[in-house]
């Protein structure tokens, strides 16, 4: 069967500091991969999303950018952490297909104080 | 553009008294999917239901049922019989042809004893 890791669970960071978090799947090839983040507010901004190696989208202008340098690994990057960088990271994998659903991992908290 | 609107923002109910979770969504796409994915306090989201634009039928799973109506744009979650566990924030999200899954803002459901 098919999971989804990412880590680091919580994170504190100071600003202007750099960020990496992680995430890679098993059991299945080729995903799509994402990258949402969940501000206080509650809502789900995607950020990045991925269709192959090498392949990223990026959805908003910031801080960040996403890197995915194996089929099964996607990572979340920037060199200088800002203030508003903080929030619910969560990494999601899908078959590709229009209706497939998004399956998450457990999320990173990020606090950048 | 696609958008997807979840009016209530927080709903409180008493164990056993049954909820409806409202959504409504805007899309051009002829073909598109729908879904709803449950985020308890641990914060991984949970895939619950996908229902394709061109199947109306509504579906029931033991306490849950979706109301799809093409007519209104709506897709609509009722809870049977709620329990303390169904405490969460659920999302509604719109997929079109391209795969991307945009999301409501959520609900938070608070089922109290």
């Amino acid at each position: 069967s098919q999971t989804i890791h990412q880590w680091p669970a919580t994170l504190v960071q100071p600003v202007g500091s750099p960020l990496s978090l992680e995430c890679t799947v098993e059991g299945t090839s080729n995903p799509n991969l994402y990258w949402y983040r969940q501000a206080a507010g509650r809502g789900l901004q995607l950020l990045f999303y991925s269709v192959g190696i090498g392949q990223i989208s990026s959805e908003v202008p910031q801080n960040l950018s996403a890197s995915r340098p194996q089929d099964r690994q996607f990572i979340l990057s920037s060199k200088k952490l800002l203030l508003s960088d903080s929030g619910f990271y969560l990494c999601a994998w899908s078959g590709g297909a229009p209706n497939s659903p998004l399956h998450f991992g457990n999320g990173t908290r990020l606090t950048v104080t | 553009a696609q958008k997807v609107t979840q009016a209530q923002t927080e709903i409180s109910v008493v164990e056993k008294e049954d909820v409806t979770l409202d959504c409504v969504y805007e899309t051009r796409d002829t073909t598109y999917y729908l879904f709803w994915y449950k985020q308890p306090p641990s914060g991984e989201l949970v895939f619950l239901i996908r229902r394709n634009s061109f199947d109306e039928q509504n579906e029931i799973s033991g306490r849950y049922s979706w109301n799809f109506q093409k007519s209104t744009s709506s897709f609509n979650f009722t809870i049977t019989a709620s329990q303390v566990v169904d405490s969460a924030v659920y999302f509604c999200a719109l997929s079109e042809a391209r795969g991307k899954l945009i999301f409501g803002q959520g609900t938070e459901l608070s089922v109290k004893p």
